[in-house]
């Protein structure tokens, strides 16, 4: 089945400075790989996702990289702000006509923004 | 529209006990999926089902028993509870006939401890 690894599980990096978070999934059939966002005691928010036809897609200060040769997707904020202090999960999945869109997570990132 | 409802949001087990935990959505989506989220371990999925009457194990099934009987509804299980399941457990839900989003949407989660 499907495997996603996800690094690095902690990161620290300060107010305006760019961040990124890399996973890589095992199974090369997956075609949809979201990313959400948890803060402390909330539950995960989808804040990007992307699909397999598209290599990058931006949404103001985020955006995701695919890279489906290598099996390897990323997520990229730039500029950060204390309030993107939380967990971090990307996810993959195989979607489609008789797939069961059921999705397999990394480990998680935890990312804290020094003021 | 109150999206995904778990119920209950906390609860104290003892060893032995069981105990059913409900996940009710009212976007009319098709599939619905149990995870637990365990400090390090990111969400793993216990069991998930795409359709009413249906259900499919997931990564860590074992100790736990689902059931959709409604399209609306997803019950959880636990017949025997251990202290390994103390966890937080999140429901989700995504995918409307028709639709390419494929994004889920959470419950607010349930905090179980067994003790």
């Amino acid at each position: 089945g499907e495997n996603v690894e996800q690094h690095p599980s902690t990161l620290s990096v300060q107010e305006g400075d760019s961040a990124v978070i890399k996973c890589t999934y095992s199974d090369s059939a997956s075609n949809y790989f979201p990313w959400y966002k948890q803060e402390l005691g909330k539950r995960p928010q989808l804040i990007i996702d992307i699909r397999s036809n598209v290599g990058e897609k931006k949404d103001q200060r985020i955006a995701v990289t695919l890279n489906k040769t290598a099996k390897h997707f990323s997520l990229h904020i730039t500029e950060t702000q204390p309030e993107d202090s939380a967990v971090y999960f990307c996810a993959a999945s195989i979607t489609g006509s008789g797939n069961t869109g059921k999705l397999i997570f990394g480990q998680g990132t935890t990312l804290q923004v020094k003021p | 529209n109150a999206g995904v409802t778990q119920t209950p949001k906390f609860r104290v087990l003892k060893t032995g006990q069981s105990m059913t935990l409900l996940c009710a959505q009212d976007m009319n989506h098709e599939y619905m999926y149990w995870y637990r989220q365990d400090p390090g371990m990111g969400l793993r999925l216990i069991h998930y089902s795409v359709g009413e009457g249906t259900t499919a194990k997931g990564e860590v099934p074992d100790g736990y028993n689902v059931s959709r009987l409604k399209k609306q509804n997803f019950l959880l299980g636990l017949e025997s509870a251990a202290p390994s399941q103390t966890s937080v457990y999140f429901c989700a839900s995504s995918i409307s006939r028709g639709s390419v989003d494929y994004g889920y949407t959470f419950g607010s989660g349930t905090r179980l401890t067994v003790v």
